[in-house]
């Protein structure tokens, strides 16, 4: 079965600073990639999504990420990040079902 | 375009009764997934249904059921609640496996 490991349990990142949420995953043949944002109270949000092609996907919110399979990462990044993107963020690999991180907790500070 | 809605969105119940959440996927999705999420492990996979028929079943106990109606509208039911259900329970719905899930707000369920 496939699955991620989300290497950073919090991130505490300062307003307009760039952040990298570290995520690897176990090899397979066939690999969907995603990310999801929770804010609190909410259900999860897709980020955005690797199924195939270019390694390097953008999201919403400015965020980016960039499949490498020799090194089997999917890291999650922004160049400068608000008070609002304070949330959990999770990355997720999907074969059949999604097999979730344990999630990271980006704290923003003005 | 209307999005995955859940109801309720908070529930209390005692142990040993039993409970019921409904989840509506987004118009055109016929892949509704429902996932348990809790503070000690983390986001957990409990099933998923397509086309009235469950595919695929996570690692809980029998007392967790669901199913699908033909308008492609889920429930989930728990019964013999336990002090361990208490979670956020959360749908999600897709066109078919392997494409990107939306998920609704979730269902907050407490056990007292």
């Amino acid at each position: 079965a496939q699955s991620v490991t989300q290497l950073d349990s919090q991130v505490p990142v300062f307003e307009e600073a760039p952040v990298e949420l570290r995520c690897n995953y176990s090899s397979s043949v066939s690999v969907y990639l995603f990310w999801y944002v929770q804010y609190p109270n909410q259900g999860l949000q897709l980020l955005l999504k690797y199924l195939s092609g270019s390694t390097l996907v953008k999201g919403i919110n400015g965020f980016e990420a960039e499949f490498n399979k020799s090194q089997t990462s999917f890291h999650l990044r922004k160049p400068s990040v608000h008070i609002s993107d304070t949330a959990e963020y999770f990355c997720a690999t999907n074969d059949y079902k999604l097999s979730f991180g344990a999630g990271t907790t980006v704290t923003v500070r003005a | 375009k209307a999005g995955v809605t859940q109801t309720p969105r908070y529930l209390i119940k005692t142990r040993g009764q039993q409970v019921t959440l409904s989840c509506s996927p987004i118009s055109g999705h016929r892949s509704v997934s429902w996932y348990q999420q809790t503070p000690g492990q983390g986001l957990q996979f409990l099933f998923e249904y397509f086309s009235e028929t469950q595919r695929n079943k996570g690692n809980f106990p029998g007392r967790f059921s669901g199913r699908q109606f033909s308008n492609s509208r889920s429930e989930m039911n728990v019964s013999t609640l336990e002090l361990g259900d208490s979670a956020l329970y959360l749908c999600a719905s897709s066109l078919d496996a392997n494409q990107p899930q939306h998920f609704g707000d979730g269902t907050r369920l407490s056990i007292l």
